[in-house]
């Protein structure tokens, strides 16, 4: 059973602090993560990919990838009250394929 | 970049009719499209691949005879959800892989079964 695990929150960061999401996953032949947010009522918006080990930064966001843990994660630097949202973690074997398997989601809450 | 419509974005049936739900990507061809279910403060659950031109692949637990998925174009999945109950009511959300974006997923369709 492939599993991906997300601790569900609320996470509560002040407004210009970094906000650090994290993740894990079950299944060794993952070879795909992304990181989606989710607004209350709405469909799911890319944030961000990674394929390889490190780190892999886009404007404000940052993830990092560690195989051999099994861990991604999602840092977002000066957080904004617009950040506030539902985060899901995704992995997938790759190919395009599969599906995704998504975690259950880190409620994310910035603070003004 | 990549877009996928999805058609109607919000139902409500009767206990035992049928609803069809459609998934379009309107820029890029898909051949593998995705459903997905959404249940209240839950994740999204992969229910089924749709494959165009042959049959989907449903995830375990999922009633291929009650989650009807036709992917009849490279750019058209449909989901019949067949005799609708309560239980069925639902977020469902359709996406497609485009090659370069990754996954992207339709806008969803909530479904409310009375």
């Amino acid at each position: 059973q492939k599993e991906v695990e997300q601790n569900s929150g609320p996470l509560s960061v002040p407004e210009g602090a970094i906000a650090s999401l994290n993740c894990t996953y079950s299944d060794r032949g993952s070879q795909s993560f992304f990181w989606y947010r989710q607004y209350s009522g709405k469909s799911p918006e890319l944030i961000m990919s990674i394929y390889s080990n490190g780190d892999k930064e886009d404007g404000r966001f940052t993830a990092q990838l560690n195989k051999a843990s099994q861990y991604v994660s999602l840092l977002i630097r000066d957080s904004q009250p617009s950040d506030s949202a539902t985060y899901l973690c995704a992995a997938t074997s790759g190919g395009g394929a599969d599906g995704l398997t998504f975690g259950k989601g880190t409620h994310l809450i910035i603070q003004p | 970049g990549a877009v996928v419509s999805q058609h109607p974005s919000r139902v409500i049936c009767k206990s035992g009719t049928s609803v069809k739900i459609e998934c379009r990507s309107l820029d890029f061809q898909a051949t593998t499209m995705f459903w997905y279910r959404q249940f209240p403060k839950q994740s999204l659950m992969l229910m089924a691949t749709s494959n165009e031109g042959s049959k989907a692949t449903y995830e375990q637990g999922v009633e291929k005879d009650k989650f009807l998925i036709n992917h009849a174009s490279l750019t058209l999945s449909t989901l019949t959800v067949t005799s609708a109950h309560p239980e069925d009511s639902s977020f469902y959300i359709c996406s497609a892989r485009d090659g370069y974006y990754g996954y992207t997923f339709g806008s969803g369709t909530r479904l409310t079964v009375v």
